[in-house]
C-alpha cells in the first residue's frame, strides 16, 4: 500500500527565515517518483518537482531545495529567504506503477511580513 | 505554454443534479485524470484514462461518477445525482509518459457546490 505522510499541518515563518517541509513515503515498488506541489490561495495545483527513485541526487532550483533520502523514505523540501509570495499549502505526493498520485495531507505555510 | 484548462471554474446545483465538468488536456498527452479535493482536505485520485478507457479508480469512483473522452480533445466528468458531500474542487491533469517518467499537468480547477 501506498502512503504520504506530512506531519507538519501548519507552519509560520517570518520573512526572509528558511523553511524545511518534511514528506515521509511509504511504498513496497522499487520505482516510484516522487512530488511537491504548490497549492496558492487561489487553488490550483501548481507542480514544482519530481523525482524518481533512483535518483537521489539533492535539487536546488533557485531558493527551493529538496533532500531525497531514501534510507529514511524521506523527501523534504527547504524554502531559502522565504517570501510572503511562498504563502500557500504544499503536498507532497507519490507515484507508483499505478500510474496515479497518492497526496498527503499538504503543510499549510504561513510567511509572515 | 501548454495548460490544461477546465470549465466551469465554479459551479453550484442542487442535491440530485446531473452535473458535468468539462476539461480540455494538453493536446500531446495521452493520458487524463481526475482528482477530488474536499475543502481544507487532501487532493485524492478518483479515476485515470488512456486510450479510450478507465484505467485506474479508486472506491470514491462508484456508479454515480462517469467519464468520457466525447470528441477527442475535451475529457468530461459526470455526476449523476449530486450529494452534499460531492461539493469539491475537482482537478483535472493530463500526462505523458515518456519512458516511464510521468509529469501530470493540473488545470485550474472546477469548485462544485451542491446546494
Amino acid at each position: 500500500a501506498q502512503k504520504v505522510t506530512q506531519a507538519q499541518t501548519e507552519i509560520s515563518v517570518v520573512e526572509k527565515e528558511d523553511v524545511t517541509l518534511d514528506c515521509v513515503y511509504e511504498t513496497r515498488d522499487t520505482t516510484y517518483y516522487l512530488f511537491w506541489y504548490k497549492q496558492p490561495p487561489s487553488g490550483e495545483l501548481v507542480f514544482l518537482i519530481r523525482r524518481n527513485s533512483f535518483d537521489e541526487q539533492n535539487e536546488i532550483s533557485g531558493r527551493y531545495s529538496w533532500n531525497f533520502q531514501k534510507s529514511t523514505s524521506s523527501f523534504n523540501f527547504t524554502i531559502t529567504a522565504s517570501q510572503v509570495v511562498d504563502s500557500a499549502v504544499y503536498f507532497c505526493a507519490l507515484e507508483t506503477g499505478a500510474n496515479n498520485l497518492f497526496f498527503g495531507t499538504g503543510t499549510r505555510l504561513t510567511v509572515i511580513p | 505554454e501548454p495548460e490544461v484548462t477546465q470549465t466551469p471554474s465554479h459551479q453550484v446545483t442542487q442535491m440530485g443534479q446531473e452535473v458535468i465538468l468539462r476539461c480540455v488536456p494538453i493536446s500531446n498527452h495521452l493520458y487524463f485524470y481526475w482528482y477530488r479535493q474536499i475543502l481544507g482536505q487532501k487532493v485524492e485520485f478518483l479515476v485515470s484514462f488512456y486510450n479510450n478507457e478507465i484505467s485506474e479508480k479508486s472506491e470514491i469512483f462508484d456508479d454515480q461518477f462517469s467519464v468520457e473522452r466525447p470528441d477527442g480533445s475535451n475529457f468530461t466528468l459526470k455526476i449523476r445525482s449530486t450529494k452534499l458531500e460531492d461539493s469539491a474542487m475537482y482537478f483535472c491533469a493530463s500526462s505523458v509518459q515518456l519512458r516511464g517518467v510521468t509529469e501530470a499537468f493540473f488545470g485550474q480547477g472546477t469548485r462544485l457546490t451542491v446546494v
